[in-house]
């Protein structure tokens, strides 16, 4: 079946550090990909996605690049805030079909020092 | 900005007692998701509407059931409620066409004592 798995955390990083946050999948078909993220108290917010290979998503300063070659869709982010603290989710839908439901991930929790 | 709103925000059941959670899609996103989301944990599918039919369904018992209606609302309806039953619940909708992610709502924490 279809499934995602990323980095267990949490992540610590001091502010400006460089942050990846590894997210690889298994799906048929060609599914669309996607990084949530989760306030404290809030719910989910879609951080950035992509819909095919070698696609980039970005958002905000965070990219990820589909690589259906070593199925993966890793986070990336140059320089990180304190403000970029929260949960991220990998996620994934497998088509376009009313019928796709969103799988996650157990997310990733990074705090980030100032 | 999001387009998905929930109600209520928190609510506190005991129980053995039954809940009903409201959801408002944007207009034109005919599909709607539900997600439990227990602490610590990524959300999993509980059920998917599309046109006012289920069209999908995650690993939850019967007494988890919904209802979609014309105007993109829909509720979540839990009976018979158990402790385990505590956690945030998400709405999340999409339109039809198209490889869209879904908007999600802010969630309403259930906590069953």
């Amino acid at each position: 079946g279809n499934s995602v798995t990323q980095m267990e955390g949490p992540v610590t990083l001091s502010e400006e550090a460089f942050l990846t946050i590894n997210c690889t999948y298994t799906a048929t078909g060609y599914p669309s990909l996607f990084w949530y993220v989760q306030y404290p108290g809030e719910g989910l917010q879609l951080l950035l996605k992509a819909t095919k290979a070698d696609d980039k998503g970005s958002n905000k300063g965070f990219e990820a690049t589909y690589r259906k070659e070593t199925t993966s869709f890793h986070l990336e982010k140059g320089s990180v805030q304190v403000s970029d603290s929260a949960v991220y989710f990998c996620a994934l839908t497998a088509g376009y079909s009313s019928a796709s439901k969103i799988i996650f991930g157990s997310g990733t929790r990074l705090s980030i020092r100032p | 900005e999001t387009g998905v709103t929930q109600s209520p925000t928190h609510l506190i059941k005991t129980r053995g007692q039954q809940v009903t959670l409201r959801c408002s899609s944007q207009s034109g996103h005919n599909t709607v998701s539900w997600y439990q989301q227990a602490l610590g944990q990524g959300p999993q599918f509980i059920f998917q509407y599309y046109r006012e039919e289920e069209n999908g369904r995650g690993n939850f018992p019967p007494r988890f059931s919904g209802l979609q209606f014309p105007n993109y609302s829909s509720e979540l309806n839990v009976n018979a409620l158990e402790l385990d039953d505590s956690a945030l619940y998400l709405c999340a909708s999409r339109p039809l066409q198209g490889p869209y992610g879904y908007t999600f709502g802010s969630g309403t924490r259930l906590t069953v004592v």
